[in-house]
């Protein structure tokens, strides 16, 4: 049992590429979620889903585009990088089930993604 | 809006020092309160959580209690070890968007020995 993986662990990339950061879970856990760690300001939501083919915005999603195909993978694409973007990038997941707001969301080991 | 408020650090102690994080909260309805810990270079884990008032969650010496007449949910251990070194994020599930978690900005703990 994996948990949460991400990949890459460490990327740099130039001001307008584009790429993707790749999240999988191996729980079946219906809602996953991708949040940045920006230093003094604590994790914020990017983009969420509930199951495959449901994705939402969550605080900071300008940048960023999310889908869920299936219910293992969640993948996030940076379009067109800036240096705004710059972070550290956490994926996570969480059961769906009945009283899904007590439950814990299980953390990836994250991304630190640079953008010059 | 749903929000959480957490003492900023650094937080620098000796070993078996008392700890005290403060976190309060903001939110419409009765969120489940958590609190989850970072150790350097690593993702986010549960420490413990609580889902309704007055609930007291504790984990590996740590306690803290859902305190809804004063919104707060303050993280406390008795006897700090230089392990417990990391980042300490308060966090809420908000009730109108899927319980999606809404954290505080995370207090640094330094243990020295």
């Amino acid at each position: 049992n994996a948990g949460v993986t991400q990949t890459p662990k460490f990327q740099v990339l130039k001001t307008g590429q584009s790429m993707t950061l790749q999240c999988a879970q191996d729980m079946n856990h219906e809602y996953m979620s991708w949040y940045r760690q920006d230093p003094g300001m604590g994790l914020r939501l990017i983009h969420y889903s509930v199951g495959a083919g449901i994705t939402d915005q969550g605080e900071v999603p300008n940048g960023y585009n999310v889908s869920r195909s299936t219910t293992e993978d969640f993948p996030l694409r940076l379009l067109s990088a800036a240096p705004s973007q710059t972070s550290v990038y956490f994926c996570a997941s969480r059961t769906a089930s009945t009283g899904y707001a007590t439950y814990e969301q299980y953390f990836g080991p994250g991304t630190r993604l640079t953008v010059t | 809006g749903n929000s959480v408020t957490q003492m900023e650090g650094p937080v620098t102690l000796s070993e078996e020092a008392f700890l005290t994080i403060n976190c309060t909260y903001t939110a419409t309805g009765y969120p489940s309160l958590f609190w989850y810990v970072q150790y350097p270079g690593e993702g986010l884990q549960l420490l413990l959580k609580a889902t309704k008032a007055d609930d007291k969650g504790s984990n590996k010496g740590f306690e803290a209690t859902y305190r809804k007449e004063t919104t707060s949910f303050h993280l406390e251990k008795g006897s700090v070890q230089v392990s417990d070194s990391a980042v300490y994020f308060c966090a809420l599930s908000d009730m109108g968007s899927q319980g999606n978690l809404i954290f505080g900005k995370g207090t640094k703990l330094s243990v020295k020995p």
